[in-house]
């Protein structure tokens, strides 16, 4: 059954400490997104991979970091620096680095700091 | 920069009324639109996309869209809404020179009434 799987579902964290959050994805696909879904905002582009080790900064990466050290693999490390991390995250990926191929998301993360 | 504006935040309808959300986009160039929606409890899921061709684009669950490049616009549209349609509607767009970068619109929740 092919799909993106994101955990844990919800995570909780203290203030001050760094959380990684998991994105796997058995589709294939060469490109990971990582977003922030707040309510009212829609989705805003945290990191972006468009192929194995190489990664580029979205709107909002500030206090985020993230690696592609496999193709299916896309962790989203959320850092003590980022001042609001409350927040649904999404992981996504898409067939191919360039073209007009849709997005397929996972289930997503819902972080809280404590 | 692209942005994208659904001027409804929230909608509540009953059922068998019809549904038009407005999704607004700023971008000079050739444009991707996608109406992605996430019901609740459930992964975000594409509805409907325009690449080319015809302006009218027919989804799943019997809601279409249509792009009318002069109003830089792409709204959503149903004839008869069912209580299923309950969920949040996101309306997104990819400029020809944004790689497969999304932007994202604020999103619109419809609460439909049995």
């Amino acid at each position: 059954d092919g799909g993106i799987t994101q955990s844990p579902k919800y995570l909780f964290r203290k203030e001050g400490q760094n959380v990684t959050l998991s994105c796997e994805q058995n589709l294939n696909h060469d490109a990971m997104y990582w977003y922030r879904q707040d309510p009212g905002q829609g989705l805003r582009l945290i990191y972006y991979s468009q192929i194995v080790n190489d990664f580029q900064k979205g709107d909002i990466a500030e206090g985020y970091s993230v690696s592609r050290e496999k193709k299916e693999s896309f962790p989203l490390t959320v850092t003590s620096a980022q001042k609001n991390p409350t927040a649904f995250y999404l992981c996504a990926s898409s067939i191919g680095r360039e073209g007009a191929d849709t997005q397929y998301f996972g289930p997503g993360t819902r972080l809280t700091v404590l | 920069a692209q942005s994208v504006s659904q001027h409804n935040h929230h909608v509540i309808l009953s059922e068998a009324a019809s549904l038009e959300l407005g999704c607004n986009y700023s971008y000079g160039g050739t444009v991707n639109l996608f109406w992605y929606v996430q019901y609740p409890g459930q992964h975000l899921q594409l509805l409907l996309k325009y690449f080319s061709g015809d302006p009218l684009v027919k989804g799943i669950k019997g809601f279409e869209a249509e792009f009318i490049k002069s109003k830089f616009s792409f709204n959503l549209r149903k004839p008869s809404v069912q209580w299923s349609d309950t969920a949040e509607y996101f309306c997104a767009v990819k400029g020809n020179n944004a790689g497969n970068m999304l932007t994202f619109g604020g999103g619109t929740r419809l609460m439909v009434k049995p």
